[in-house]
């Protein structure tokens, strides 16, 4: 079955701190790979993905993801925080083609200290 | 409605009861997706529609659970006899397409005394 690990539970930083989420995944076939993000009070909302091609992907606010198949691994990096970034994180896989089940992880609560 | 609707916001039942719980989704999108979001537990998934399709409803935890999607468009998802370990986020999106960005709803918060 398909799972998703973040490997962080939660992460303190100082604004302008480089930030990098884990995540690994377990699906031996060709996956899509998102991120998600939930500011405190919002509704989750899409940060970024990848289905093919390229990849390092980019998302909005600055952040980007790089798949590293070899690895099973889709991590999430940030150069500068902000405070503005303080929120929870999550990472989600599902398998190509298939019907569209969609796996989160457990979260990474990520708080950027001013 | 401009995005994924969810009924009620909060809910305080008695353990035993059954609840019910409400989605709307964003008009025209085909899939729909039920999740459970408990603290430190991340979003577990529950049961997948999409279209006309049988539904996957692999991710739900017991007999209890049932959901249902009317007409390809509201959904309800229904926990009969709760148990206080059901207390946790009920939250319902939608897509356009298998798996594509997903819309979220606020959720509803449950919570069995």
């Amino acid at each position: 079955a398909q799972s998703v690990s973040q490997h962080n539970h939660h992460v303190i930083l100082s604004e302008a701190a480089s930030l990098e989420l884990g995540c690994n995944y377990s699906y031996g076939g060709t996956v899509n790979l998102f991120w998600y993000v939930q500011y405190p009070g919002q509704h989750l909302q899409l940060l970024l993905k990848y289905f093919s091609g390229d990849p390092l992907v980019k998302g909005i606010k600055g952040f980007e993801a790089e798949f590293i198949k070899s690895k099973f691994s889709f991590n999430l990096r940030k150069p500068s925080v902000q405070w503005s970034d303080t929120a929870e994180y999550f990472c989600a896989v599902t398998s190509s083609g298939n019907t569209g089940k969609l796996i989160f992880g457990q979260g990474t609560t990520l708080q950027v200290k001013p | 409605g401009a995005g994924v609707s969810q009924s009620p916001s909060n809910k305080v039942t008695e353990k035993g009861k059954d609840v019910e719980l409400r989605c709307d989704p964003i008009s025209g999108h085909t899939a729909l997706y039920w999740y459970r979001q408990s603290l430190g537990q991340g979003l577990e998934f529950l049961i997948y529609f999409q279209g006309n399709s049988a539904p996957d409803k692999s991710g739900l935890p017991s007999d209890r659970f049932s959901a249902e999607r009317t007409g390809g468009s509201v959904s309800t998802l229904t926990i009969q006899r709760t148990q206080q370990e059901d207390s946790a986020v009920y939250l319902c999106a939608s897509s356009s397409s298998r798996a594509e960005k997903l819309f979220f709803g606020s959720g509803t918060q449950l919570s069995v005394l």
